[in-house]
Parts: C-alpha cells; sequence; structure tokens
C-alpha cells in the first residue's frame, strides 16, 4: 500500500475553518484516499473517501489535487468535538483489506 | 442502528495466560477486522475475517488466532500472555467491497 505524508500537529481556533493536509506522492489509479479520525478513548470513526473528484458530506469536504498525489480535508467549522488524530489512508479500490494507518495529524482545538 | 460493540472493556491478565475479546458486528456487515493499538505503536492490522473464513492476517505471531461465527461476531484468543501485548485491541466491521470500516471503542487488555 503507498505511503501518506502528515503533519505530526495542527491547531485551530473553535468555529474557524480547518484544512489538513496529506501527501501521497506514490499514489496508484485504483487507490482511494479515506479518512478517519480517532478522538481521545474512542475508537477510529471514518470521515470521508474519494477517488478523484472532490467529496462533500456531513462532517467535512475532502479536496483532491488534479494530479491526486496530495489531498486536504476541510472542517469547515472547527468544534471541541473536533480535537482527534486524523488518519489519511490509502485504500486499493477493490481490496475490503486491512487500513494501514500512519501517525495522523493531532488536531488541537481551541475556544 | 447499533455500532461495533466490544467485550470486555476492560482486563487484566498476567503474562503465559490466555485471553479471549469478543466483538458483535454491525446488523449486515459480513467482515470483521482486528487491530491492536499499543502504546507508541500505533494501529496495527491484526486479522480479517469475511463470511466466516480467515481473509488476511498482519504481522502477528501465531498465539494470536481468531474465528467468525455464523452470525458475523467474532472471537480474538491471545495465549501464552507476553507483556508488550498490553493494547487497545479494536474491532471494525464492514459490508463487502470497499466500504468503510466502522470501529468499536475497543477492549483495553493489561498484562501484569
Amino acid at each position: 500500500d503507498a505511503k501518506t505524508t502528515q503533519p505530526n500537529s495542527m491547531e485551530s481556533n473553535e468555529e474557524e475553518p480547518v484544512h489538513l493536509p496529506c501527501n501521497h506522492s506514490t499514489i496508484s489509479g485504483t487507490d482511494y484516499i479515506h479518512w478517519y479520525r480517532q478522538l481521545p478513548s474512542q475508537g477510529p470513526e471514518y470521515v470521508i473517501h474519494g477517488l478523484t473528484s472532490n467529496v462533500n458530506n456531513r462532517m467535512a469536504s475532502l479536496a483532491i489535487a488534479e494530479d491526486r498525489k496530495s489531498s486536504t480535508l476541510i472542517l469547515h467549522r472547527a468544534t471541541l468535538r473536533d480535537a482527534a488524530v486524523y488518519y489519511c489512508i490509502l485504500r486499493v479500490g477493490y481490496n475490503t483489506d486491512k487500513l494501514i494507518f500512519g501517525t495522523g495529524t493531532r488536531l488541537q482545538v481551541f475556544p | 442502528e447499533a455500532g461495533v460493540t466490544q467485550s470486555p472493556t476492560h482486563l487484566i491478565k498476567t503474562r503465559g495466560q490466555q485471553v479471549t475479546l469478543r466483538c458483535s458486528p454491525i446488523s449486515g456487515h459480513t467482515s470483521v477486522y482486528w487491530y491492536q493499538q499499543a502504546l507508541g505503536l500505533g494501529l496495527q492490522f491484526l486479522l480479517w475475517y469475511d463470511e466466516g473464513e480467515e481473509r488476511n492476517r498482519g504481522n502477528f505471531p501465531p498465539r494470536f488466532s481468531g474465528r467468525q461465527f455464523p452470525n458475523y461476531s467474532s472471537e480474538l484468543n491471545v495465549n501464552a500472555l507476553e507483556l508488550e501485548d498490553s493494547a487497545l485491541y479494536l474491532c471494525a466491521s464492514s459490508l463487502t467491497g470497499n466500504q468503510p470500516q466502522h470501529f468499536g471503542d475497543g477492549t483495553r487488555l493489561s498484562i501484569l
């Protein structure tokens, strides 16, 4: 599975937008970009995923670069509950196999 | 809709003992995954079961094993416990295909 690179930590103020970057320069054409987050003392939680086009759901938006070598998870208005570790994961499209978690980005949200 | 449930939530064992962890997937999900989250090592894939069969396993010794029952629930068994087995054990389930995995809140296993 291709590798992803994320900043170790980021900070935001409540109600501000947050842009969490992810680099995946070795992505292949069949790799989907998945984002999960893990709140303290909980299991990981699915956030969003996409292949080529930008995606939106009730939790976040995913912006994918045209060359697909990077992507950005966008939280439109951060809340204190969004403080978590965010993982960017590449997953082969037809593969129902494991998720390979990196170290992720720890997001701190200040009131 | 009920999420993935795991039991017990916490467990304390001593070296050399055996342990069984349990997982109930979301209704309708046929795939179950097990992960280990040890301090400083991040989330590591352990096992994947689908339709009652083991489909893949991670880089763990054979004393880590499991099974999936006809109702798709699953057990993770760890024999001859070692101190480094202390970790949060997470179970996830998904529909077949490239669908998101949904995680339980894990079983915290402490080895004394």
